[in-house]
């Protein structure tokens, strides 16, 4: 266990509202990840983040954004939230190199 | 592209059988492997990483890799009910510096009581 929470835990919320989700992390890792899952896509990498102020895109990165002002967290923003957001959000952390990377407990995001 | 490729299952196996799950993966410059498992609603946990080819062994799971063949393999032995879970196979991508992984859409495992 690395230490990673994530709040909220589950948001439910409207079409076209912003949305922030925060991860937070106690393992001093350098390397931190948001990550969506869904069914019949598995995870899928969203945005990731290298060192402080260090960030860049993953896969499916097309309507979310990012910041890491502090080694400890991450933020994910969705700048206008879409049905097509709705999904399950994963953090994780690692100390980069070719070593693993830790899962946070999940948040249940519901775009309505 | 890369990929990482999974059977999806479910695989069905009778307790105390060997479940073997089976992983291939496009990216030959990969240099680190890894099998998590998920159980429903929960987030995935880490059970073996592997980075050289062979096998690893920690108590009922074996972790087999053959780079030749770009093909990672988890073997549980004496399966039991609480092995019934996603299993998630994951590859490092290294490019640029950084470090990324692609994962695999999972297999769902089912240990028979």
């Amino acid at each position: 266990d690395a230490g990673i929470t994530q709040s909220p835990r589950h948001k439910v919320t409207e079409t076209g509202t912003p949305v922030t989700l925060r991860c937070h992390q106690t393992e001093n890792h350098r390397y931190m990840y948001w990550y969506r899952q869904d069914p019949g896509h598995g995870l899928r990498l969203i945005h990731y983040s290298y060192g402080v102020k260090d960030t860049d895109k993953g896969e499916v990165s097309d309507g979310y954004s990012v910041s890491r002002s502090k080694t400890e967290d991450f933020l994910l923003t969705l700048e206008s939230a879409t049905s097509s957001q709705t999904s399950v959000y994963f953090c994780a952390t690692g100390s980069g190199g070719i070593d693993e990377q830790f899962f946070g407990p999940g948040t249940r995001l519901t775009v309505l | 592209q890369k990929e990482v490729e999974q059977n999806s299952g479910p695989l069905s196996v009778p307790e105390g059988a060997i479940a073997s799950l089976n992983c291939t993966y496009s990216d030959r410059v990969s240099q680190s492997f890894f099998w998590y498992r998920q159980y429903s609603g929960k987030s995935p946990e880490l059970i073996m990483s592997i980075y050289s080819n062979g096998d690893k062994e920690d108590g009922r799971f074996t972790a087999q890799l053959n780079k030749a063949s770009q093909y990672v393999s988890l073997l549980i032995r004496d399966s039991q009910p609480s092995d019934s879970a996603t299993y998630l196979c994951a590859v490092n991508l290294v490019g640029s510096g950084t470090y990324k992984y692609i994962f695999g859409t999972g297999t769902r495992l089912k240990v028979l009581a």
